[in-house]
């Protein structure tokens, strides 16, 4: 079935560094990639998404990049804050809403 | 926020006894999902439906059952309530006319089976 992977699990990086999360894809339907912030205790929200035509994307200091024909597609974090922390969830979707998320990442950046 | 509301917030349960958690909407939104996240396993999707009365399998859907009679309402049931299943569950929901299909999540509901 579909599946999406997530690497690396823990990510920890110093203030200011830059932080990149790798996802790959086995859903070659997927044409919606979405990437995901959780804060503890909290519910998931969409801080970057990307569709298949287009190759990159880039809001402030998050860029995600698609490789469509490799099945993968990566997050970039810039100039990274304590703020910054939290858990970041991949996700692909395909024509019919079908949804499916990575394993999550814990980034954790530290002052 | 979307209008999106999930119940019970919590609940502690019996093993062998039936669950049913409630997923509302009142967004008009056409795709609800139900997702269960555990520690190292991320968001997996259980099942998800994109109308009224469709319905199809997620990722981990042995042991669930799901319904849907009207848009607003996506109902979970956990038909004979394991262990394993204990989790926090969420609920999202997506409108994809534009192409793209953001997803917007409940606040989740923390399910622990006794």
């Amino acid at each position: 079935g579909e599946n999406v992977e997530q690497h690396p699990s823990t990510l920890s990086v110093q203030e200011g560094d830059s932080a990149v999360i790798k996802c790959t894809y086995s859903d070659s339907a997927s044409n919606y990639f979405p990437w995901y912030k959780q804060e503890l205790g909290k519910r998931p929200q969409l801080i970057i998404d990307i569709r298949s035509n287009v190759g990159e994307k880039k809001d402030q200091r998050i860029a995600v990049t698609l490789n469509k024909t490799a099945k993968h597609f990566s997050l970039h974090i810039t100039e990274t804050q304590p703020e910054d922390s939290a858990v970041y969830f991949c996700a692909a979707g395909a024509q019919g809403g079908k949804l499916i998320f990575g394993q999550g990442t814990e980034l954790s950046v530290k002052p | 926020d979307a209008g999106i509301t999930q119940s019970p917030r919590h609940k502690v349960t019996e093993t062998g006894t039936p669950v049913t958690l409630r997923c509302h909407q009142t967004e008009n939104h056409r795709y609800m999902y139900w997702y269960r996240q555990d520690p190292g396993h991320g968001l997996r999707l259980i099942h998800y439906s994109y109308g009224v009365k469709d319905t199809d399998k997620g990722e981990v859907s042995d042991g669930y059952s799901v319904s849907r009679s009207k848009t607003e309402d996506f109902l979970l049931t956990l038909e004979s309530a394991t262990s394993s299943q204990t989790s926090v569950y969420f609920c999202a929901i997506s409108e994809s006319r534009t192409g793209y299909r953001e997803a917007f999540f409940g606040q989740g509901t923390r399910l622990t089976v006794v």
